[in-house]
């Protein structure tokens, strides 16, 4: 058990739907991440937050958005949902965000559009 | 464009045997992370390193950050290794990452 834990485990909708997919870190991490792992690109990372801020983005699009709230869990809205948005959707924590320090990840969240 | 290419794609072992899985990068890292990927999807995170060597068990990472190169290799493979194992490029502020390699061991 990592410790990050997502909600929901699977999530089945249909195209031009927003969701939302929710994760809290392990406790004592600041930062969150968000990657999107689909069969066609593997893993990509989308967007970091530390302690509320975001500190890098990667490859998210715009019809995508997410943020960290003051309790520290984190949240990635998707909307105007296309077919090639399903995927798993990994969030991961560490401790304060910078490269040296180790990433524990949650189980993911099965996105499935149809 | 950052490209991190990993090598072999897949790979079958006998139980036992000494495996190498390569990975190389395309700039210059702040990080270089080993990722494992269990058939039911879950992720956990090997080891990151920015130079040297790290050992967790069975399991041994290497880098060469002069040749952009890194490799992870398990010795006495046994079932419950297998796995895709994914090498990730952590510049900084940007991750970049491996296709995987398919690990499969054999009893």
């Amino acid at each position: 058990d990592s410790g990050v834990t997502q909600t929901p485990k699977h999530l089945i909708t249909a195209t031009g739907q927003r969701v939302t997919l929710r994760c809290s870190p392990r406790s004592g991490d600041l930062s969150v991440y968000w990657y999107q792992q689909s069969l066609d690109q593997g893993l990509q990372f989308l967007i970091q937050y530390y302690n509320g801020e975001e500190r890098a983005k990667g490859n998210i699009l715009e019809r995508f958005s997410a943020q960290q709230f003051p309790d520290l869990h984190s949240e990635l809205n998707l909307s105007s949902l296309e077919l090639g948005d399903s995927a798993l959707y990994f969030c991961a924590s560490s401790v304060d965000g910078t490269p040296e320090q180790p990433q524990h990840f949650g189980d993911g969240t099965r996105l499935s559009i149809l | 464009k950052n490209e991190v290419e990993q090598s072999p794609q897949n790979l079958t072992a006998q139980e036992g045997e000494f495996i190498t899985i390569n990975c190389s990068y395309s700039v210059g890292i702040s990080a270089l992370h080993w990722l494992q990927q269990h058939p039911g999807g879950g992720i956990v995170s090997l080891f990151m390193l920015s130079s040297g060597k790290k050992k967790h068990g069975r399991l041994i990472a290497t880098i060469n950050i002069q040749e952009k190169h890194s490799s992870l290799h398990i010795t006495a493979s046994h079932p419950r290794d297998s796995a895709v194992y994914i090498c990730a490029e952590n510049t900084g502020n940007q991750f970049y990452f491996g296709t995987g390699t398919s690990l499969t061991v054999i009893p």
